[in-house]
C-alpha cells in the first residue's frame, strides 16, 4: 500500500523559470493538501483540493502560484517565474473522502526546491 | 484564524527519560490535534492524534493529553530512545463546520535530542 508520492524529490531552478511539483495521493484518498516549509520553520498551509475542485486556497500567494488536481493524474503545484524566496520544501498530504471534520492527513516525502 | 504555539523549541533528554512537549491553540472550535515526527530530509510522519471528545490517548510509549478548557495539548514520550531524536510538530484544525476547512495549523516544532 504505497504512501503519498511526490516528485521530483529535488528541483533546482534559476530565477524566472517555472517549477512544477507533482503529488499522487494514497490509494483511495481524494483530498490533497499542499504545505510549504521554509528552512528552520514549521509547515504553512497553501491549498486544499479535491478532484477537479479547489476547496481552500487561502494560503496561496496571490501571484505566480497555482494548483490543480485533475480527474486523472497527480495533483500539480505550479510556481511561475520563481524567485529565491520560493526556495523551500513543499509537502503534499492526502486524506480519505467523506469527512469534513479533521480528517487524518498523511504526508509525502516532499520536494525540495532550490532557486539559484 | 487559528494560532498554535509550541514549547520548548529544543529539548535534550537522557536515554530512558521522559520528554514532554506542549502546545496551545487559539481557536476554541478546533477539534482535531495531530502530532507529527519529522526526521532530517523526510516528510512529517503522523505518530498520534486526538479529537476533542477525548481527554487522553496512549499508544505504547507515546501519549497525548488535551485540555479543551485551557486550549492546550501535550505530547508525552516515555522511555526515550536515540531513534526518537527528531523534530516534533503539533497541529490543530477545526473542520469545515468552523470555517477552518481541513487545513492544519502547525506549531513551530521541537527539536528533540535523546542522548546516550
Amino acid at each position: 500500500n504505497a504512501g503519498v508520492m511526490q516528485n521530483p524529490r529535488h528541483l533546482v531552478r534559476r530565477r524566472g523559470q517555472e517549477a512544477r511539483l507533482r503529488c499522487s495521493p494514497m490509494k483511495g484518498h481524494s483530498h490533497v493538501y499542499w504545505y510549504r516549509q521554509l528552512p528552520e520553520e514549521g509547515l504553512k498551509f497553501m491549498v486544499y483540493l479535491q478532484k477537479e475542485n479547489i476547496i481552500d486556497e487561502s494560503g496561496m500567494p496571490k501571484e505566480r502560484f497555482s494548483a490543480e488536481f485533475p480527474k486523472e493524474g497527480p495533483s500539480i503545484l505550479r510556481i511561475q517565474q520563481v524567485v529565491r524566496g520560493d526556495s523551500a520544501a513543499y509537502f503534499c498530504a492526502s486524506s480519505p473522502p467523506g469527512g469534513g471534520d479533521g480528517e487524518t492527513q498523511y504526508f509525502g516525502p516532499g520536494t525540495r526546491l532550490l532557486v539559484l | 484564524g487559528e494560532n498554535v504555539e509550541q514549547h520548548p523549541s529544543t529539548l535534550s533528554v537522557q536515554e530512558g527519560d521522559s520528554a514532554v512537549i506542549k502546545c496551545t491553540y487559539s481557536d476554541s472550535a478546533s477539534n482535531y490535534f495531530p502530532w507529527y515526527k519529522q526526521e532530517l530530509g523526510k516528510g512529517p510522519q503522523l505518530i498520534i492524534d486526538i479529537r476533542s471528545n477525548v481527554g487522553e490517548k496512549k499508544d505504547q510509549r507515546i501519549a497525548v493529553t488535551l485540555n479543551k478548557t485551557a486550549k492546550h495539548f501535550s505530547l508525552h514520550i516515555t522511555e526515550t530512545q536515540p531513534e526518537d531524536s527528531a523534530v516534533y510538530f503539533c497541529a490543530a484544525t477545526g473542520g469545515i463546520l468552523t470555517g477552518g476547512g481541513n487545513k492544519l495549523t502547525f506549531g513551530t516544532g521541537t527539536q528533540l535530542k535523546v542522548e546516550l
